[in-house]
């Protein structure tokens, strides 16, 4: 049973606008939130991670927004680069996950020159 | 900066035989992990440890073993590969901090076929 998902496999978005990226998860006791970005044939790259005591974390041009209520995450990439173009997971953790994280299908993000 | 190096970047095995993926980190991490990525499937965790000789089931473990000798060593072992194990395999690790969380840090994969 899935417990972070992904529904969008893919994204596209015009170079300098804003990228949303989302995921949503079913796990109430998930209290820390990963994003991560692999490129091809190399491994994934922790971005930015936001534990469940705030709303909102911010590092550079990426976003982080935690709603606990509607449990969903999502990522904003401001503005978007063609080098963001990339698969984006998104990871879940809580203290009853026994130091395991769970992972989301991924979201494939091209952004047009 | 962490890092994670894995053994091979591209393996091809044949059916049948035993097959071993290494991964050693540089960080004194606590945790180890090995998973799968497959398409449409995302990252399936297949075993991991949180000390030496120390081994945890994952989501996916049939068909596979794993050793843990050394802080730094994590093996994965197909014990007899079969063609659905043909995948991308990554191995990450992550330090154990008391109050605070850790992200996990990545190897650059395994690309494995099994003909």
């Amino acid at each position: 049973d899935q417990q972070v998902k992904q529904n969008s496999p893919s994204l596209s978005v015009q170079e300098g606008r804003i990228s949303i990226l989302n995921c949503d998860y079913t796990n109430s006791m998930f209290d820390y939130f990963l994003w991560y970005k692999k490129y091809p044939a190399e491994g994934p790259t922790f971005l930015i991670s936001i534990s469940s005591i705030k709303d909102k974390n911010e590092d550079g041009r990426f976003t982080v927004f935690l709603n606990k209520s509607a449990k969903h995450l999502s990522l904003h990439i401001v503005p978007s680069q063609p080098g963001d173009s990339a698969v984006y997971f998104c990871a879940a953790s809580g203290p009853n996950t026994g130091n395991q994280f769970y992972f989301g299908t991924g979201t494939s993000l091209t952004v047009i020159p | 900066d962490v890092k994670v190096t894995q053994s091979s970047r591209y393996l091809v095995k044949r059916t049948g035989e035993k097959v071993f993926l290494e991964c050693v980190q540089d960080m004194d991490h606590e945790n180890m992990f090995w998973y799968r990525q497959d398409p449409g499937l995302g990252l399936r965790l297949i075993y991991f440890s949180y000390d030496v000789k120390m081994k945890e089931k994952g989501d996916i473990p049939e068909g596979y073993s794993v050793s843990r000798e050394k802080k730094e060593r994590f093996s994965l072992i197909l014990e007899s590969a079969s063609t659905n194990q043909t995948s991308m395999y990554l191995c990450a690790s992550s330090l154990v901090e008391r109050n605070s969380n850790q992200p996990q840090h990545f190897g650059d994969g395994t690309r494995l076929s099994i003909l």
